[in-house]
């Protein structure tokens, strides 16, 4: 079974540009997280959609947006890129019971520069 | 504010001995903590899970401790092998939202 993937795996952008980042779960899963992740730090956490709900949302600025589709995979934008946007992209998918102590798993990333 | 911390950002562990990680965490709520291992340009991959009302979970190698009272967690992988050289992240997650550590990054030495 195919894990989770995303597209593409590295992209450079400059200031004040936009970015739209794309997700598709794992087969089964209906569950999407997306998760910035910056040198030296462990991953933290934008959203979570579920059922094209968004069912959770981090510390992050209203630059970030997102997106699922009925499809279940997902795109995260975000607006105005800041030179602090630079990072890995992560998505996670679960299959999302409600009641939490569900695992999430991940994909390979997307790296993002902004010059 | 950090709700989960790995105090310690590298360890060094001969192969065939036991490596210990460790992590805690600040918020009672929690009531699922996960270890993730990530290699260099790949995503975090899910080793194993422990239910808040549970204080041990063995998955071959690999076993996990929770310390309630302690708000402490850890990660033993025995016998350590050159192949579990990587970065390792505690998770603990209130409902959907996970919280993750800083990471330890595992060397093992052959």
């Amino acid at each position: 079974d195919a894990g989770v993937t995303q597209s593409p795996t590295h992209l450079i952008k400059t200031r004040g540009q936009h970015v739209t980042l794309r997700c598709s779960p794992i087969s089964g899963h209906k569950s999407v997280s997306w998760y910035q992740q910056v040198l030296g730090q462990g991953p933290q956490f934008i959203f979570q959609y579920y059922e094209k709900e968004e069912r959770g949302r981090g510390n992050f600025p209203d630059r970030f947006s997102a997106r699922q589709f009925p499809n279940y995979s997902s795109e995260l934008n975000v607006n105005a890129l800041l030179l602090g946007d630079s990072a890995l992209y992560l998505c996670a998918s679960s299959q999302y019971q409600g009641g939490g102590r569900e695992t999430q798993y991940f994909g390979p990333g997307t790296r993002l520069l902004v010059l | 504010d950090q709700q989960v911390k790995q105090n310690s950002p590298s360890l060094s562990v001969q192969e065939g001995r036991i490596s210990i990680l460790n992590c805690d965490y600040t918020n009672s709520m929690f009531d699922y903590f996960l270890w993730y291992k990530k290699y260099p340009a790949e995503g975090p991959t899910f080793l194993i899970s422990i239910s808040s009302i549970k204080d041990k979970n063995e998955d071959g190698r690999f076993t996990v401790f929770l310390n309630k009272s302690a708000k402490h967690l850890s990660l033993h992988i025995v016998p350590s092998q050159p192949g579990d050289s990587a970065v390792y992240f505690c998770a603990a997650s209130e409902g959907s939202q996970f919280y993750f550590g800083t990471g330890t990054s595992l060397t093992v030495i052959p």
